[in-house]
């Protein structure tokens, strides 16, 4: 089935480490996005990618890195530079359709990062 | 950056009645995609509904309808016949035509009561 898969599910780290989370999709998007969501504040961009090695900054990239060494993957790291990482971080992908249609996003199911 | 905005924290709905949550966005462009997504306590992101800017006629999906203003540039969401399941967390979301900045609004809550 195809889809979007983040791992880990839960993760923890300790201040001054860097951290990396994964993303991958199945569904041949050319797009894929990295959101935070913090309570009260909703979905705020990251990081977005439109082609292979090629990246966005969203509005709150200070702090992230990403790559785009492959259409399937988009990993986040979140660095130490990073002041306050814990948040819930959503991937998602989407494409762009026939007649130049945008298509939805799909989403993963998440990654939970505390910093402890 | 295009910005969304829904100006409804939460809101609160009988079982089986109608609720509408709003939704403003501000952008330059004449050509661009509007979106509801439901994120339930799960935290999956499900697609609601869908506009395209450059059709008139008010998207429609079973209970779901949107009320689509592009001068006004608002895009409300009416939900017909509310249903328990229907609580979660509402996003509205932007995402222009040439490009794949998707932007997102801060949320509604919808609670619906028995």
């Amino acid at each position: 089935d195809g889809g979007i898969t983040q791992s880990p599910k839960y993760l923890f780290r300790k201040e001054g480490q860097n951290v990396t989370l994964s993303c991958e999709q199945n569904l041949n998007h050319d797009a894929m996005y990295w959101y935070r969501q913090d309570p009260g504040q909703g979905l705020r961009l990251i990081y977005y990618s439109q082609i292979v090695n090629d990246f966005q900054k969203g509005d709150i990239a200070e702090g992230y890195s990403v790559s785009r060494e492959k259409k399937e993957s988009f990993p986040l790291t979140v660095t130490s530079a990073q002041k306050n990482p814990t948040a819930f971080y959503l991937c998602a992908s989407n494409s762009l359709g026939a007649g130049r249609v945008n298509t939805e996003a799909f989403f993963g199911q998440g990654t939970r990062l505390t910093v402890v | 950056a295009q910005t969304v905005t829904q100006s409804q924290p939460e809101m609160s709905v009988q079982e089986a009645e109608t609720v509408t949550l709003s939704c403003t966005y501000d952008t330059s462009e004449s050509d661009y995609y509007l979106f509801w997504y439901k994120q339930p306590p799960s935290r999956q992101m499900i697609l609601v509904i869908r506009q395209e800017a450059y059709k008139q006629q008010n998207a429609t999906e079973n209970r779901f309808s949107v009320n689509f203003q592009k001068a006004a540039k608002s895009f409300s969401l009416k939900i017909s016949d509310s249903q328990l399941g229907d609580a979660a967390m509402y996003f509205c979301a932007y995402s222009p035509d040439n490009n794949n900045d998707m932007r997102f609004g801060a949320g509604t809550r919808l609670t619906v009561k028995p």
